[in-house]
Formats: structure tokens, sequence, C-alpha cells
């Protein structure tokens, strides 16, 4: 099993959807980090976060430490949003473990 | 700013040729760490680098080296290069011992034939 879950791998949505991915993690940790990839390009962080619920326009990212489950969710998604969302996790020594990443597809 | 700076951004190579990629960042960030990035899985640390002077192996170690040249500079060595390392290669770095973001270079795609 790995440290990392993520669900779904894969998601398409319509324009306008709001849109839910789910991070659930086996180990102890004191960051949890979403980080967007669009194709064939590089890694962005979008969030880091040790407790409670972050927003960033339209998008908000929630941990519960004790359940050690993360959401990442996109308001009224649009097609610009179309990419790998990417949980990781900070354990010892600042090391990041990842998850495999969920691919969302906005269609309009 | 430019983060972080990785290259090449493409590269093939020749089964058993050798190469290094090159990592920088501007940032005055301690730790700096070399990930790997194959289709299905997760990225997989290589090694990393806690500070100047220190490196350690991290989840898929084996058929590489680093050099923590000074602050700034990380690079990763492929010796005698296999097609199993085919894959994307990304750095990055951060601040050790702070809940900071982790900053990515662009990535290297790396092809062995």
């Amino acid at each position: 099993k790995n440290e990392v879950e993520q669900s779904p791998q894969n998601l398409t949505a319509q324009e306008g959807e709001f849109i839910t991915i789910n991070c659930s993690y086996s180990v102890g940790i004191s960051a949890l980090h979403w980080l967007q990839q669009h194709p064939g390009g590089g890694i962005v962080s979008l969030f880091m976060l040790s407790s409670g619920k972050k927003k960033h326009g339209r998008l908000i990212a929630t941990i519960n430490i004790q359940e050690k489950h993360s959401s990442l969710h996109i308001t009224a998604s649009h097609p610009r949003d179309s990419a790998v969302y990417i949980c990781a996790v900070r354990g010892t020594a600042s090391k990041l473990t990842f998850g495999t990443g969920t691919r969302l597809q906005v269609t309009l | 700013n430019a983060g972080v700076t990785q290259t090449p951004k493409f590269q093939v190579l020749k089964t058993g040729q050798s190469m290094t990629l090159q990592c920088a960042q501007d940032m005055n960030h301690n730790s700096m760490y070399w990930y790997r990035q194959d289709p299905g899985m997760g990225l997989r640390l290589i090694y990393y680098s806690a500070s100047e002077g220190t490196t350690d192996k991290g989840e898929v170690p084996n058929g590489y080296n680093v050099s923590r040249l000074n602050k700034r500079e990380f690079s990763l060595r492929l010796e005698s290069a296999a097609p199993s390392q085919t894959s994307v290669y990304f750095c990055a770095s951060t601040v050790s011992g702070l809940n900071t973001e982790a900053f990515f270079g662009q990535g290297t795609r790396l092809t062995v034939v």
C-alpha cells in the first residue's frame, strides 16, 4: 500500500462544475502539499498546509490531521484547470512523498 | 526570479553513456532533491541534500551519483546509462526544518536507447 493515495486517478468534468480531489496518507507528516503539473510542463506548488483550510482564488485545500486526509476543491472549473494534481506529504528530513496524481480534464 | 533551473530539458543517450544533469537554485534554500517521474507512479526520490556538503540516498538511488557543489547547485550523474533510467527528472529545493513550499525545476526528459 502506498503511503500516499489519491482519488480519483482520472476525472472529467464540464466547465463550471465543482471538483473534489482526495488524498489519504498513512504516515506522520509535518505538512501536506498540493501541486499542479500541466502537460509537458513543470510542477507548481498550489498549497502547503499543516492544518485547517486554505483558499486561493477558485482553489480550496483542506486537511484533517486526525483522519490523515486532505481534499483539493476547484469551484467553477474551467478548461485551463486541466492538469495533473499531485498530493505530497512532508515527513522526516523534509523529504516529500508523492501520490500518483489525479488527471483532470475540464471540457466546454 | 529564476527559482530552480535545470539543464538540459531533453536528452537522448545510448546505453552505457554517461551524463550529468545540472540543477541550480537562487533562493538560498539549504535542501535540494532529485526525483524521477515515471508513468503511473508518483515522483520518487533518488537523492537529496539537506545542506551543503551532505547527500543521502532516497528511494531509488541505484545507478546514480550526486554532488552538492555549493549551496546553489546539486547535480545528478548517470555513470553508465541504462534503458530503465528513461524517465523525467525533476530537481527541487526547499528550506529544511520549516514548513515552506517546495520549488521545482522544469524537468529533464531523458531517453536511453
